[in-house]
C-alpha cells in the first residue's frame, strides 16, 4: 500500500463544467503523476510534478492542468470538461530513488 | 505513436499451464521496464521489472525476460493460478525515469 487516495472515486459532470480531481499521499513522496486510461490506449501521462510547485506536462497534457501547493496533494483540473475526457484517471508516485511508480484507486469520471 | 505496444489483447490459459504475455518497444533509450496488474476498478499494482543490464529477473512465479536486440519483453507466470486473471501492463521508462510509456495491456484468463 502506497497510501495513495483519490477523491472522487466517481464523478459524473456535464460538458463545459470544471472539474478536479484530487490525489492525497501520505509519505511524503517527492514525484506524482496523473494518467488516464481509455481502451486500446493503456495509461497516458497527463502531467507529472517532481516537487511542490514543479510540474510538467505529458504526453496528453492538453485541456488539463495541475497543481502542487503541498508536498501531500496533487490536484488536476479540467478547466471546461469535454466527452473526450470521460475516462479512468489514476495517480502514482515514484519513491525517491526508485524507478518504480505506485498507483492509487482511480477515479471514474463521466462527462455526459 | 505507440512507444510500447502489446499485440495480444487477450490470452487464455489452463490452470497449472504457463502464461507468457508479450510486449514490444520501440525507442532504444528505454532502460527500465516494468509490468503491472490490475484488477477491474482497482489500480494498477507494480509486479516486476527488469533494467536493460540484464536480460531476466526473476520473483517467485513471474519471470520477465528482456531481448534488447528484438527490442521485446516476456513474463512468464508457473504455474498460473485463477487468481492470476486480469490485465496485464508493460511500461518503459528512461534517463530520470520521470515519463513512463504504458502498452495497451494484454487480458489473461486462468482456467481452473
Amino acid at each position: 500500500d502506497a497510501g495513495i487516495t483519490q477523491s472522487p472515486r466517481h464523478k459524473v459532470t456535464e460538458t463545459g463544467t470544471p472539474v478536479t480531481l484530487r490525489c492525497h499521499q501520505t509519505e511524503n513522496h517527492r514525484y506524482m503523476y496523473w494518467y488516464r486510461q481509455d481502451p486500446g490506449h493503456g495509461l497516458r501521462l497527463i502531467h507529472y510534478s517532481y516537487g511542490v510547485k514543479d510540474t510538467d506536462k505529458g504526453e496528453v497534457s492538453d485541456g488539463y492542468s495541475v497543481s502542487r501547493s503541498k508536498t501531500e496533494d496533487f490536484l488536476l483540473t479540467l478547466e471546461s470538461a469535454t466527452s473526450s475526457q470521460t475516462s479512468v484517471y489514476f495517480c502514482a508516485i515514484r519513491p525517491q530513488g526508485s524507478d518504480t511508480q505506485y498507483f492509487g484507486p482511480g477515479t471514474r469520471l463521466t462527462v455526459l | 505513436d505507440q512507444q510500447v505496444k502489446q499485440n495480444s489483447p487477450s490470452l487464455s490459459v489452463q490452470e497449472g499451464r504457463i502464461s507468457i504475455l508479450n510486449c514490444d518497444y520501440t525507442n532504444s533509450m528505454f532502460d527500465y521496464f516494468l509490468w503491472y496488474k490490475k484488477y477491474p476498478a482497482e489500480g494498477p499494482t507494480f509486479l516486476i521489472s527488469i533494467s536493460s543490464i540484464k536480460d531476466k529477473n526473476e520473483d517467485g512465479r513471474f519471470t520477465v525476460f528482456l531481448n534488447k536486440s528484438a527490442k521485446h519483453l516476456s513474463l512468464h507466470i508457473v504455474p498460473s493460478q485463477p487468481g492470476d486473471s486480469a490485465v496485464y501492463f508493460c511500461a518503459a521508462s528512461w534517463n530520470t525515469g520521470n515519463q513512463f510509456y504504458f502498452g495497451t495491456g494484454t487480458s489473461l484468463t486462468v482456467i481452473p
